[in-house]
């Protein structure tokens, strides 16, 4: 089983509509979890680190299942622009960083 | 704030040739990170620097990549010799050591080996 596991799409949705990705891990030693979010040809950006207690940022809303071991992405409102992929990444604390290999998602206006 | 330097953007070689690649973290931040990312697939760790110690090589294939940073800033990333499998995009990425660790990617190096 890899260590990070995401559906790697496409999720085609239409604009306005709500949108989510699940994560799911294999070491249940994590500590810190994030996502990432990776445009075509452009190097991967933070965009919110996951917390135990599920956090939110505008449109955006992550959860985290510790006893699932998985970690999730909401989208809201989906805009044209939120066309990107999408990659969860896992890390133990002072260990290194483990990607999933990435969800695709395009936005259709 | 100056982000995360690599260069070149683009190499091509011919397979068996050799390549290095270049990276300047961010200023101030300790831990460096190579990584490669083939097409469709999620960056994969080759190599982890604390300052100029290295943390973690395990998936670095150490019979033709090898890696330095020597005094604990840049870095340099080199194949030698390269293989068709070895055509990716080599991402650098460095982070400030606390609590809660996140990285900053540089624009990554785009290799084709032919």
């Amino acid at each position: 089983r890899k260590e990070v596991e995401q559906d790697p799409g496409p999720f085609n949705v239409p604009e306005g509509a709500t949108v989510a990705f699940n994560c799911t891990y294999s070491n249940s030693a994590s500590q810190s979890f994030f996502w990432y979010r990776q445009d075509c040809r452009k190097e991967p950006k933070l965009l919110m680190s996951v917390y135990s207690s599920g956090n939110e940022d505008g449109r955006f809303t992550a959860q985290l299942n510790r006893a699932s071991q998985y970690i999730s992405l909401l989208i809201r409102d989906s805009k044209l622009s939120d066309s990107a992929t999408y990659l969860c990444v896992v890390n133990n604390y002072g260990q290194n960083f483990v990607f999933g290999p990435g969800t695709r998602l395009s936005v259709l206006p | 704030e100056a982000g995360v330097a690599q260069s070149p953007r683009y190499k091509i070689i011919e397979k068996r040739q050799s390549v290095a690649f270049w990276c300047n973290p961010i200023s101030g931040h300790a831990t460096l990170y190579w990584y490669q990312q083939i097409l469709g697939q999620g960056p994969k760790l080759l190599i982890q620097f604390q300052n100029n110690g290295v943390v973690d090589d395990s998936q670095l294939p150490k019979d033709r990549f090898s890696a330095e940073r020597l005094k604990g800033v840049d870095s340099t990333l080199k194949i030698q010799p390269a293989k068709l499998e070895d055509s990716a995009v080599y991402l650098c990425a460095s982070s400030f050591k606390g609590l809660i660790e996140t990285q900053y990617f540089g624009p990554g190096t785009r290799l084709l080996v032919l």
